[in-house]
Parts: structure tokens; C-alpha cells; sequence
């Protein structure tokens, strides 16, 4: 029973450069979700799939930022014109269903240092 | 706003100790509360968790402890191991939301 994967771990771009990231949740788990966490933080949410459509994208700091589920598996962060700001690890979790109860399983992270 | 906050930031216990993390939260409508622990380099790992009429829940050598009228809880770690050391989150979820609001972490550091 494989975790929540994801690729790379690490990834260091150049400011403006675009990156993917991708996350690989537990199969079956209809809920995915993408978490940003700066150094000694917590995770603070960015964005939530129910199936293939984002549900909640509230927490996207900006139009830069855009993320696709296209067969409601996998999930692809994009950040374009990167910022040395975006600097941080994303975290990606997914669980069964969504909402209360249902627990998140957390990803390794991506960290993503901007220069 | 939702919030929660951790206490210490950061601690160093010896092997074999005892220490105790505290949490405190001002979500509203509290659902649960979650401890993780997340080893660096790696993502969060759920440890124990505890609905409005739970006061405490125990995984191996850690209790962890709410008072809901409070809105506190504390995450006790009992005969410290090295493999302790890591970074202790904690949790809480309002109402029905899928949103997780997290803290900003205790990092403890166990040494022999």
C-alpha cells in the first residue's frame, strides 16, 4: 500500500522560471488536496479536489498559481513567473472522501527554493 | 479568524524524559483535534485524534489530552526516544470544513 507520493523533493528554479509539481495520491482516495508551509510554520491550505474539479481554490495566493487533477488521480501544481516568495515546501494530501472525519494522509513535500 | 497556537516552539529533552506540548485553539465550531508528528523531510503523520467529548487519547507513549471548554490540549510524551525528535503539529478541524487549521509546530529534540 503505497502513501501519498511526490515529484521532485526538490526543485530549485530562477526567478520567473515556471514549475510543475506533481502528487501522486492513495489510490481510491477521492479528496486531494495542496498545502504551502514556510520555514517553522504550519501548513496553511491552498487548494482542494473533490474528483477532477477544484472545489475550494481560495487559498491560491495569486493567478500564478494553478492546479489541475484532469482524471481525478493525479494532481499537478503549476506556479508560473516564480517569486523567491514562493519559496517553501508543498506539502499534498489526499484522503477517502472529503470533509470531517475523513483523515488527511500527507505527502514527503516538494521543496521548491527560488533564487 | 481561526487559530491555533503551540507552546514551546522548540524544546531539548534527555533520553528516557518526559515533556509535555500544549495547544490552543480558537476554532469555533470545534470538530477535532489532531496531533502530528512530522520527522524532517517528511509530511505530517496523524498520531492520535479526539472529538468535542474525548479527553484523552493515548498511541503508545503518547497521550494527548483536550479540555473543550478551555480549548486546550497538551501532547505528552512519555520515556523519550530518539527517534522522537521531529516536529509535533497539531490539528484542529471546525464544523463540517474539510480546512485543516494547523499550528506552527513544536520541535523537539531528543538527545542521548
Amino acid at each position: 500500500g503505497a502513501g501519498v507520493s511526490q515529484t521532485p523533493s526538490n526543485k530549485v528554479t530562477e526567478k520567473g522560471k515556471y514549475v510543475e509539481l506533481r502528487c501522486d495520491p492513495i489510490s481510491g482516495h477521492t479528496a486531494l488536496y495542496w498545502y504551502r508551509q514556510s520555514l517553522g510554520q504550519g501548513p496553511e491550505f491552498l487548494i482542494y479536489f473533490q474528483g477532477t474539479g477544484a472545489a475550494d481554490d481560495s487559498g491560491l495566493p495569486n493567478d500564478r498559481f494553478f492546479a489541475v487533477r484532469p482524471e481525478g488521480s493525479v494532481s499537478t501544481l503549476k506556479i508560473q513567473r516564480t517569486e523567491r516568495g514562493d519559496s517553501a515546501v508543498y506539502l499534498c494530501a489526499s484522503s477517502l472522501l472529503a470533509g470531517v472525519g475523513n483523515e488527511q494522509f500527507f505527502g514527503p513535500g516538494t521543496r521548491l527554493t527560488v533564487l | 479568524k481561526n487559530q491555533v497556537e503551540q507552546s514551546p516552539q522548540s524544546l531539548i529533552i534527555l533520553e528516557g524524559k518526559n515533556c509535555t506540548l500544549q495547544c490552543n485553539y480558537t476554532v469555533s465550531p470545534f470538530s477535532n483535534l489532531r496531533w502530528y508528528k512530522q520527522d524532517t523531510g517528511r509530511g505530517p503523520v496523524s498520531l492520535t485524534i479526539m472529538t468535542f467529548s474525548e479527553n484523552t487519547k493515548s498511541n503508545g507513549r503518547y497521550t494527548a489530552t483536550l479540555d473543550a471548554d478551555t480549548k486546550q490540549s497538551s501532547l505528552h510524551i512519555t520515556a523519550s526516544q530518539l527517534s522522537d525528535s521531529a516536529s509535533y503539529i497539531c490539528v484542529v478541524s471546525a464544523g463540517n470544513d474539510y480546512k485543516l487549521s494547523f499550528g506552527a509546530g513544536t520541535t523537539v529534540t531528543v538527545r542521548a
